[in-house]
C-alpha cells in the first residue's frame, strides 16, 4: 500500500493562498490520492481527491505531479476557520474493500 | 449532502459496563461502514470494515470479541465496546462511503467520545 509522508505542521496568514504538500512516491496507477481536514474534535470533513489530472472545487484545488509521486492541496484564501490537521491519503484496495488509511497529517494554524 | 450521524456524541460509563455507538447514514445508502478510533494528539485507525449484512473485517490487534460490529441495513452500523476499560476511553469515528458517489467518497460521522471511569 502506498504510504504518504506530510510536513508535521505549518502555519499560514489569513488571507494567504495556503499549499499543503505531500509525497507519495510508491503510488500505483489506479490509486486515488484523497485528501481530509479534521477540525479539533470532530470527525474528517472530505476535501478533494484526484487520480492524475489536477481538480478544484469549492473547497479547494488539487495539483498532482505529472510523475503522481507528490501532490499539493491549496486553500487559495486561507481563513482562520481553515486551521485544522489536514490528510493526504492514498486510497488502498484490500478484499475488494476500499479504506482510507491515516497518516500523521499536517497540523496547519492560520493566523490572523 | 452525504451526512453520516453518529450517536451519542459522548458517553460516560463504569469500568466493566457495554458501551453502543450507533452510526447512520441520513441521506444515502452505504453497504459498507468503517469504524475508527483515534487518541489523544494521534490520528484515526481504523479498526473494522463493516459489510451491510456479513461480518465485519477486523484490522490486525482489534479483538473482535471485544469490539462487537453490527450492519444490520444500508443505513445504520452499530459498535458495541463490551467489558469496557479505562483504556478503551476515545474518540470513536464511523464513516460510510456513498454507493452513488462518483468517486466513491467516504464521508465521517462526528465522532464519539467515549470515557471509562
Amino acid at each position: 500500500d502506498a504510504k504518504t509522508t506530510q510536513p508535521p505542521s505549518m502555519d499560514c496568514a489569513e488571507g494567504r493562498a495556503a499549499n499543503l504538500p505531500c509525497n507519495h512516491s510508491t503510488i500505483s496507477g489506479n490509486e486515488y490520492v484523497y485528501w481530509y481536514r479534521q477540525i479539533h474534535s470532530q470527525g474528517p470533513q472530505y476535501i478533494i481527491h484526484g487520480l492524475k489530472n489536477n481538480e478544484t472545487n469549492e473547497m479547494a484545488s488539487l495539483i498532482i505531479t505529472e510523475d503522481r509521486k507528490s501532490s499539493t492541496l491549496i486553500l487559495p484564501h486561507a481563513t482562520l476557520r481553515d486551521t485544522a490537521v489536514y490528510y493526504c491519503i492514498v486510497r488502498v484496495v484490500n478484499q475488494g474493500a476500499q479504506k482510507l488509511v491515516f497518516g500523521q497529517g499536517t497540523r496547519l494554524t492560520i493566523n490572523p | 449532502g452525504a451526512v453520516v450521524s453518529q450517536h451519542p456524541s459522548w458517553v460516560i460509563c463504569k469500568s466493566g459496563t457495554s458501551v453502543k455507538i450507533e452510526c447512520r447514514s441520513l441521506d444515502f445508502q452505504a453497504t459498507t461502514m468503517f469504524w475508527y478510533r483515534q487518541f489523544p494528539k494521534q490520528s484515526l485507525m481504523l479498526m473494522a470494515t463493516s459489510n451491510e449484512g456479513s461480518k465485519a473485517t477486523y484490522e490486525q490487534g482489534v479483538e473482535k470479541d471485544k469490539f462487537l460490529i453490527n450492519h444490520a441495513s444500508l443505513t445504520l452500523s452499530t459498535l458495541t465496546v463490551t467489558s469496557a476499560h479505562p483504556e478503551d476511553s476515545s474518540f470513536y469515528i464511523c464513516s460510510a462511503r456513498d454507493l452513488a458517489g462518483v468517486g466513491n467518497e467516504q464521508f465521517f460521522g462526528p465522532g464519539t467520545r467515549l470515557t471509562v471511569l
